[in-house]
């Protein structure tokens, strides 16, 4: 089944502790990227990558990191986390023929405290 | 830029009846245009889209939206909903040229709805 995976589904964390939501596709997608959806905003972006090793700033970047080092896994790094990043987070995938609309994980809802 | 605007944010509705949910973009060229649908404690599921070709564009569970590019809107309809439509309901465009942030979606700050029996 063709599929974007984020990991953990729920985090509960506390400040400045360093932490990491993997994002995996498996459709070979050379598009991927990291929103964040808040009450009232929709979805902002926060990082893309257009391939390997290669990525940008989205509209909301800082306190994030990602990395691409392979092209099915999009990690998003949080290195000090703060309670303003407490948020609802989406990794998404699509291709470059840009046909099928995105593809969206299940969504990791994280807790900073 | 482009921006994306949901004319409502909430709409409550009664089962059986007909909901309309506006969405109006602006952008200087050409844009692709979606509905995402996210319904409670889940991620976003894609409703329907404009590319190109016919501007009226039927998605699953019945949704349908126009693309009306005079007007700049893509609003979403049903003509009967049902209580299991109750969720949060995105609009989403982005540029047609891809590459870059050009490749980026972008939302509306959604609308809920509230299908009650």
């Amino acid at each position: 089944e063709a599929q974007v995976t984020q990991n953990p589904r729920y985090l509960i964390t506390v400040t400045g502790k360093k932490l990491t939501v993997t994002c995996s596709q498996n459709m070979n997608h050379e598009y991927m990227s990291w929103y964040r959806q808040d009450p009232g905003l929709g979805l902002r972006q926060i990082y893309y990558s257009m391939n390997v090793e290669v990525t940008d700033k989205g509209d909301v970047p800082e306190g994030y990191k990602v990395s691409r080092k392979e092209k099915r896994n999009f990690p998003l790094i949080l290195e000090s986390p703060s309670p303003n990043q407490t948020s609802l987070y989406f990794c998404a995938s699509i291709s470059a023929g840009h046909s099928n609309g995105y593809t969206f994980g299940s969504g990791t809802r994280l807790t900073v405290v | 830029a482009q921006s994306v605007t949901q004319l409502d944010s909430q709409v409550p509705v009664f089962e059986e009846a007909p909901v309309e949910l506006r969405c109006n973009y602006s952008s200087s060229v050409s844009v692709y245009l979606f509905w995402y649908v996210q319904y409670p404690n889940q991620g976003l599921q894609l409703l329907l889209k404009y590319l190109s070709g016919s501007t009226l564009v039927k998605g699953i569970n019945g949704f349908e939206a126009e693309f009306n590019k005079s007007q700049t809107s893509f609003h979403l309809r049903k003509p009967s909903v049902h209580i299991s439509d109750t969720a949060e309901y995105f609009c989403a465009v982005s540029l047609t040229s891809f590459g870059g942030s050009q490749g980026n979606l972008i939302f509306g700050k959604g609308t809920k709805l509230s299908v009650k029996p």
